[in-house]
């Protein structure tokens, strides 16, 4: 069964840090790009990073650069997001999710978040 | 950054169709994805690529895109189809992404 499963959510106090990890399994883990994203109480989904499989590109969100590190071990098949410097509104719950290559019968590429866990919820407060 | 604008609501009558539709001038040159998410679920990818439909998702859902809008169109909507909806697409620089800020879809 193709599964992501998140872990390390919790109560943090503002300022604090915490470390989130996502177990994927039944699939190639290492052949796909690989995303957080989140969504804070009774709000849309926000993308928050990326990587590339071999972990040499990262992207994020402004609102995270500087705080939050995304990496990968292949060998684990896990997924990281390390949160430093967490503040209020970075309350939320947090997905990870693959980002999957798709072709269209023209044989165009697109790729999309298609595999999604179930999230793991994060709450900054004092 | 750029952004993304959804509707905050759509209701539709059973067996109707309607049309859910994201605005941004990254839409000019990425694509839309459209994704459905019910309460205290994880989003499902319903159209990918503007207008493709992964396996599984029922033909009543459709894709299309023109300019700087791409829209999402259920053709006989069922009570189950009641959802958030969200679009995501490239940002301009091409490697961060963004989602609009989503679609209430009610069925009546």
């Amino acid at each position: 069964e193709v599964q992501l499963v998140e872990s390390g959510g919790g109560l943090v106090q503002p300022g604090g840090s915490l470390r989130l990890s996502c177990a994927a399994s039944g699939f190639t883990f290492s052949s796909y790009w690989m995303s957080w994203v989140r969504q804070a109480p009774g709000k849309g989904l926000e993308w928050v990073a990326t990587i590339k499989q071999d972990g040499n590109e990262k992207y994020y969100v402004d609102s995270v650069k500087g705080r939050f590190t995304i990496s990968r071990d292949n060998a684990k098949n896990s997924l990281y997001l390390q949160m430093n410097s967490l503040r209020a509104e970075d309350t939320a719950v947090f997905y990870c999710a693959t980002l999957g290559d798709y072709y269209d019968r023209s044989g165009y590429y697109y790729d999309a978040f298609d595999i999604w866990g179930q999230g793991t919820m994060v709450i900054v407060s004092s | 950054s750029s952004e993304l604008t959804q509707d905050p609501a759509v209701s539709v009558a059973l067996g109707q169709t309607v049309r859910i539709t994201c605005q941004g001038d990254s839409l000019r040159s990425h694509y839309a994805n459209w994704y459905q998410q019910k309460p205290g679920q994880a989003p499902v990818l319903v159209i990918y690529g503007q207008k493709n439909r992964p396996s599984g998702i029922p033909d009543r859902f459709s894709g299309s895109s023109s300019g700087n809008t791409a829209s999402l169109t259920i053709t006989g909507a069922q009570a189950e189809d009641e959802a958030d909806y969200y679009c995501d697409s490239r940002d301009s620089s091409a490697k961060e992404r963004v989602f609009g800020g989503g679609t209430k879809l009610t069925v009546l």
